[in-house]
């Protein structure tokens, strides 16, 4: 079974760039068929989806953070990462990363989640 | 972007009850609607996927349903287990968005 773990700094100073990393056990990103993404969630709110990547490197975001987001893939390490840059208090929250479902060639849903890791941006 | 609605914001139930979460969104979005449980300090668990299609594992006392911009969760028999905080996401459009989540509660 599937587990993914994310792990990084659990402190950013702004404007400085907030790097996560997420681990994948239990099956290879290598292998393909799913994507990789990552969602936060501010304490108090509602979740946020970040962005996506699938193994070739092609990604999509969330238009209000694809100024500031990049979303890589390590196959190698069997990892995938997110970077955020120029960060606020506003970036602090849970930061999650799933694995990415494909149905019907174009609709993406989160089959698969990481426990979460809490970030928070502060000088 | 779409709006998701959840109802409502908090439940309390009780063990054997049969409850419905309603969620709405701002616009049609045909079936691309998942539910997902989440407790503390654990990863959100993928229950329902395209508004009814109960993901492999999840009891089948869990159901979902609807389709456009209303949408239903129903848990026949509530079990202990069950005591966490639900929320939906519509993905038929970039951005993906979620619901603000509906916790449901021992009576």
């Amino acid at each position: 079974q599937v587990q993914l773990q994310e792990s990084g700094p659990g402190l950013v100073k702004p404007p400085q760039t907030l790097s996560l990393t997420c681990s994948v056990s239990g099956g290879s990103i290598r292998s393909g068929g799913y994507y990789w993404s990552w969602v936060r969630q501010p304490a108090g709110k509602r979740l946020e989806w970040i962005g996506r990547i699938y193994i070739t490197g092609s990604t999509n975001y969330n238009p209000s953070l694809k100024s500031r987001v990049t979303i890589s893939v390590d196959t190698s390490k069997n990892e995938f990462s997110l970077k955020l840059n120029s960060v606020t208090a506003a970036d602090t929250a849970v930061y999650y990363c799933a694995r990415v479902r494909v149905e019907d060639y174009y609709y993406y849903y989160m089959d698969v989640w990481g426990k979460g890791t809490t970030v928070t941006v502060s000088s | 972007d779409i709006q998701m609605t959840q109802s409502p914001s908090t439940l309390s139930a009780s063990v054997g009850d049969r409850v419905t979460i309603t969620c709405r969104a701002s616009q049609s979005i045909s079936s691309y609607l998942a539910w997902y449980q989440q407790k503390p300090g654990k990863a959100p668990n993928l229950l329902v996927y395209k508004a009814s299609n109960l993901e492999s594992g999840v009891p089948s006392r869990f159901s979902g349903s609807g389709s456009g911009t209303e949408f239903t969760l129903t848990i026949s028999s509530l079990q202990p287990d069950d005591f966490a905080t639900y929320f939906c996401q519509q993905y038929n459009s970039n951005p993906y968005t979620f619901g603000q989540g509906t916790k449901l509660e021992i009576k």
